[in-house]
């Protein structure tokens, strides 16, 4: 079955630790996304890719990198700058930018992975 | 910029009731609305799309209207059961701004 999947379901970071959590898609799509969801904020983006190689900072960057090597694959990593990396991290991907396709795909979301700073 | 509200944060109904979620957008310029539901420490589930030139998507249960011009949208769950007790979320994609801007969501509980 198509879908992205995330790992590890629950991470723990220690103070000054980076950490990366993985997403990777055998969906075939072109974007992918991460965002972070906080209890009472809603979900908040934190970088995109729409092609290999290249990647966009979202609205939350700071404190986060990542890479685009593979089509499938988008890691996230939290860097130990990020000051409160405790969240809920949704990695999530679609087709194509939605200007070129007039906005006929929606987005595919993964099950997610569960950050803790201890 | 974009921003998106659902009212209200939180909803109880007893089993059977159809019911109404709503969510509105202050741009009009949109290419799409996505509902979305979220289970308790779970990812998000696509529920329907609806493209700016559609005004309603159904499935089974479901339907979502949109009404660009108005910047609104509505979820109706019909017959409603206890496993659509969740979080549902809307979110749009916007011109000039090519990625998803979610609302806080709808807490649903579905009382037996």
């Amino acid at each position: 079955d198509g879908g992205i999947t995330q790992s590890p379901k629950y991470l723990f970071r220690k103070e000054g630790q980076n950490v990366t959590l993985s997403c990777e898609q055998n969906l075939n799509h072109d974007a992918m996304y991460w965002y972070r969801q906080d209890p009472g904020q809603g979900l908040r983006l934190i970088y995109y890719s729409q092609i290999v190689n290249d990647f966009q900072k979202g609205d939350i960057a700071e404190g986060y990198s990542v890479s685009r090597e593979k089509k499938e694959s988008f890691p996230l990593t939290v860097t130990s700058a990020q000051k409160n990396p405790t969240a809920f991290y949704l990695c999530a991907s679609s087709i194509f930018s939605a200007i070129d396709l007039q906005g006929d795909y929606g987005y595919t979301f993964g099950s997610g992975t569960r950050l803790t700073v201890v | 910029k974009q921003e998106v509200t659902q009212i209200p944060a939180a909803l109880s109904v007893p089993e059977g009731e159809n019911l109404v979620l709503n969510c509105s957008f202050t741009d009009s310029a949109i290419y799409n609305l996505q509902w979305f539901r979220q289970d308790p420490g779970k990812g998000l589930t696509s529920l329907l799309l609806i493209q700016s030139s559609q005004r309603e998507q159904t499935s089974g249960r479901l339907n979502a209207s949109l009404d660009k011009s108005s910047g609104r949208s509505t979820l109706y769950i019909a017959a409603s059961q206890p496993g659509d007790s969740a979080t549902y979320l809307c979110a749009v994609v916007s011109f000039g701004n090519e990625k998803l801007t979610f609302g806080t969501g709808t807490r649903l509980t579905i009382i037996p």
